[in-house]
């Protein structure tokens, strides 16, 4: 089984509906991320949280919220969707504790597709 | 912060060496890393270099570290059709900022 774990991995929707993209893992780190790709553009911060009551904003955070219900679960709302949302998200997670590396651990991707 | 550039595209034969480039702004970056992803799949971390190291060599990869010109390099020798994905440079202190990509592709 996969240590991060995104679901769904594909969705469409139309425009104006509410979508949620949700992130588990079992690897125990204490740090989780939303990225998203886009062809040319590399992969662009959304929003990261360090622990369950810190939630931070990345680079592109408008238009998205998130929401860190516990510390092994990080998902990911568009509460109104829009055709150039359309992308490939990644949720990754890390641990600094200890002698870490500070790597990132992706997820397998979440690809929306907003008509 | 840190920005990251790379080159977006690479074309080698199989069998010659690749060389993918990327530069980055933040000085203070502990790690530098490149990631790997192959088609319809997340990225895998490939390999990394500790910032106070100037290069790294596992099997076939190589990675030269410049931190006067902030420069670095991924050498994949003896290329092969399985080494054909999108390679990403990453850097800065968390959360970790990537460079665009560089899609290498590998003809037989």
């Amino acid at each position: 089984d996969a240590d991060v774990t995104q679901t769904p991995r594909n969705r469409i929707t139309k425009t104006g509906k509410r979508i949620m993209l949700e992130c588990s893992q079992t690897k125990g780190h204490d740090r989780m991320y939303w990225y998203r790709q886009d062809p040319g553009l590399g992969l662009r911060l959304i929003y990261y949280s360090f622990d369950v009551k810190d939630i931070n904003k990345g680079e592109i955070s408008d238009g998205y919220s998130v929401s860190r219900q516990a510390q092994a679960k990080f998902s990911l709302s568009l509460e109104s969707a829009i055709p150039n949302q359309t992308a490939l998200y990644f949720c990754a997670t890390s641990d600094f504790r200890g002698t870490g590396t500070g790597e990132l651990f992706f997820g397998e991707g979440s690809r929306l597709t907003v008509l | 912060g840190e920005d990251v550039e790379q080159s977006l595209f690479l074309s080698v034969r199989e069998g010659d060496s690749s060389v993918i480039n990327c530069t980055y702004t933040d000085s203070s970056s502990t790690y530098l890393y490149w990631y790997k992803q192959e088609p319809g799949a997340g990225l895998q971390l490939l390999t990394y270099i500790f910032s106070n190291m100037d290069m790294k060599q596992d099997q076939r990869l190589t990675v030269l570290l410049n931190k006067k010109d902030k420069h670095l390099s991924l050498r994949i020798a003896d290329t092969q059709t399985g080494d054909s994905a999108i390679y990403f440079c990453a850097g800065g202190n968390t959360p970790l900022v990537f460079g665009k990509g560089t899609r290498l592709s590998v003809i037989a």
